[in-house]
């Protein structure tokens, strides 16, 4: 079965400064899509960023990067010159042979003033 | 493109009874997903159409739920007999559905409360 593991149910970080949340999946696919989601507080979910699995440079958007470790099964987010507005629910998801999106549980993100 | 609706956003029913939402996508978005989510927990899939195909669905989908898009444009979702572990909210997603790539663009979910 495919599973998507966030091990951190909460962080925090100090405004201006940088956190890295982790994921890591289980899979046998060779093609699949990885992907991270921001939901605010009752608010909707928005994409973050996304990475293909068969591209070995690691996927950037602004203030957003990821750490893909395809042998690992590893896809942590970085975010930098953290922002208020970064404060949210962080899901990291995976995608492969199918429409579905496959969510895990979430990490909480904080952020400090 | 006013984004993914989804009314209404508050639904308080008593076991037993039947509730139907409803979700509009992005205008020209050929696929729409249905996901669960239970506070704590990320979304679950619950089913996909495109157009008005349903394509997939989950073992999650009972038979008390039920789910059409009858002109592949807007969608509902119908759940009979609620119980209490009904209570969730739930989102609507839409995308484009040309590519694998496309992105799952989310709608603000419906929160049911089962009493």
């Amino acid at each position: 079965a495919q599973t998507v593991t966030q091990s951190q149910p909460e962080m925090s970080v100090q405004e201006a400064e940088t956190v890295t949340l982790s994921c890591t999946y289980d899979t046998s696919e060779s093609d699949y899509y990885l992907f991270w989601y921001k939901q605010p507080p009752s608010r909707q979910m928005i994409l973050v960023i996304r990475q293909e699995a068969y591209k070995q440079q690691n996927a950037t958007e602004n203030r957003f990067s990821v750490n893909f470790q395809k042998a690992a099964k590893s896809f942590s987010l970085k975010i930098s010159d953290s922002q208020l507005g970064d404060a949210a629910m962080y899901f990291c998801a995976y995608r492969a042979g199918s429409e579905k999106l496959v969510f895990g549980k979430g990490t909480k993100l904080t952020v400090n003033p | 493109d006013t984004g993914v609706s989804q009314n209404p956003r508050h639904k308080i029913t008593k076991r037993g009874q039947n509730v139907t939402f409803r979700c509009d996508p992005i205008s020209e978005h050929n696929r729409l997903y249905w996901y669960r989510q239970t506070l704590g927990q990320g979304p679950e899939f619950l089913t996909y159409f495109q157009n008005e195909a349903q394509l997939e669905k989950s073992r999650l989908l009972s038979d008390r739920f039920s789910a059409e898009r009858p002109k592949g444009s807007f969608s509902t979702l119908e759940i009979q007999r609620t119980e209490q572990g009904d209570s969730a909210m739930y989102l609507c997603a839409s995308s484009y559905g040309q590519q694998s790539t496309d992105t799952q663009y989310f709608g603000p979910g419906t929160r049911l409360t089962v009493l």
